[in-house]
């Protein structure tokens, strides 16, 4: 079974501190995936990697950075909190090819107060 | 402009009668794939179902099927015989080209199945 786990279920934050989440897949995928999802507007994308060292931006990156120095772990790093980065964060995985899926973690839910 | 519409926030379905979920895509690649994610109230999201731009049949996988009109740009999501179960949000998205990209995802729809 693939498994893609999220280091926090529930993460409680200040404004102005900076946040770690990561995300560890087991199953040797190439992609790996962050989004966040907001009632009403689906998941967007904040940043991909596809290979080690590799990144690229997704849909909304401003106030996020990522870091990926191993192929199964992917981390999204919030350099100064802020409360607009209240919300749920899921970390994804896949093999590269139009015709996989993506594997998808539990989720953090972020409140920064 | 949205690379995936699902125009149904929300939709109610009477148990064990079938309901049909929409989606409408916009691209210009000829190589794409369509999926479809369930995400129950726990939050996980689950893989259903998927359907390539190639493939010549609607996929199917047990009670959900994918009604895929390539030429309207839709892929609706048929779920038979609903069950209380089946009470999530429903997401559709696209993968579009080579596989480095990202599944970009429609807002979702959330079913309601009613007793």
């Amino acid at each position: 079974d693939v498994k893609v786990t999220q280091s926090s279920r529930y993460l409680v934050k200040r404004t102005g501190e900076k946040v770690f989440l990561e995300c560890v897949q087991d199953m040797d995928h190439e992609n790996m995936f962050w989004y966040r999802q907001d009632p009403g507007l689906g998941l967007r994308l904040i940043y991909f990697s596809y290979d080690v060292k590799m990144k690229e931006k997704g849909d909304i990156p401003e106030g996020y950075s990522v870091s990926r120095e191993k192929k199964e772990r992917f981390s999204l790093i919030l350099e100064s909190a802020s409360t607009n980065q209240t919300s749920m964060y899921l970390c994804a995985s896949s093999l590269a090819g139009v015709n996989y899926e993506q594997y998808f973690g539990p989720g953090t839910r972020l409140t920064v107060t | 402009a949205q690379k995936i519409t699902q125009t149904q926030p929300g939709m109610f379905v009477q148990e064990k009668e079938a309901v049909t979920l929409d989606c409408t895509y916009d691209t210009s690649d000829p190589s794409y794939g369509l999926f479809w994610y369930k995400q129950p109230s726990s939050g996980e999201m689950i893989f259903l179902i998927y359907q390539g731009s190639y493939d010549q049949q609607n996929a199917t996988e047990g009670r959900y099927s994918l009604n895929f009109q390539k030429a309207r740009k839709s892929a609706n999501l048929v779920i038979s015989a609903s069950q209380l179960g089946d009470s999530a949000m429903y997401f559709c998205a696209m993968r579009e080209g080579p596989g480095n990209t990202p599944l970009v995802f429609g807002k979702g729809t959330r079913l309601s199945v009613i007793a």
